[in-house]
């Protein structure tokens, strides 16, 4: 079945570090792609999306790019803040079947001033 | 504006007992899911509306679960004769029409004892 892995957390960085969070997927068909987070406290947020291959998403210096022969969809940003601290989801959805998102298992990100 | 809203925030009840779960969604969204997050899981999907109808449950667990939705407005997630297991976030999201992005509420915190 459909299904999304991205790496094990937590994941604990200095300010201004460099931050990836690897995100693969398994699919029939061609699935959107999604970066969503969760702040403390706070309801899950779409952060950026792709919907066809070699499509980058970009938001709030947060960076993924749809690869198609990899089938990954990786996280990243150049220079990360104590504000960034938060829960990162990747999630896939179907293109032209279910509505439904399938989403990863989460990585939870800690940034230290 | 308001986001999605849902209630109660935080609910604790005993194995066996019937409980019900709200979800408000943005007004005007015609689209709305129930997903479920499990300590230390991805968010897995329950049920998807259409307006009122339900095109893909799918993702309930067993026929203890049901839900239903008024119009294009509120939903409740029901869960009869709960069991420890059912301990989870219960989240809702709502879209302007599916498959456009998911707007998600804080969640209801289950737990079962």
């Amino acid at each position: 079945g459909d299904s999304v892995t991205q790496m094990e957390g937590p994941v604990t960085l200095s300010e201004e570090a460099f931050l990836t969070i690897n995100c693969t997927y398994t699919a029939t068909g061609y699935p959107s792609l999604f970066w969503y987070v969760q702040y403390p406290g706070e309801g899950l947020q779409l952060l950026l999306k792709a919907t066809k291959a070699d499509d980058k998403g970009s938001n709030k210096g947060f960076e993924a790019t749809y690869r198609k022969e990899t089938t990954s969809f990786h996280l990243e940003k150049g220079s990360v803040q104590v504000s960034d601290s938060a829960v990162y989801f990747c999630a896939l959805r179907l293109q032209g079947g279910s509505e439904k998102l399938v989403f990863g298992k989460g990585t939870k990100l800690t940034v230290n001033p | 504006g308001a986001g999605v809203s849902q209630s109660p925030s935080n609910k604790v009840t005993e194995k066996g007992k019937d409980v019900e779960l709200r979800c408000d969604p943005i007004s005007g969204h015609t689209a709305l899911y129930w997903y479920r997050q499990r300590l230390g899981q991805g968010l897995e999907f329950l049920i998807y509306f259409q307006g009122n109808s339900a095109p893909d449950k799918s993702g309930l667990p067993s026929d203890r679960f049901s839900a239903e939705r008024t119009g294009e407005s509120v939903s409740t997630l029901t869960i009869q004769r709960t069991q420890q297991e059912d301990s989870a976030v219960y989240l809702c999201a709502s879209s302007v029409t599916s498959p456009e992005t998911q707007y998600f509420g804080p969640g209801t915190r289950l737990l079962v004892l």
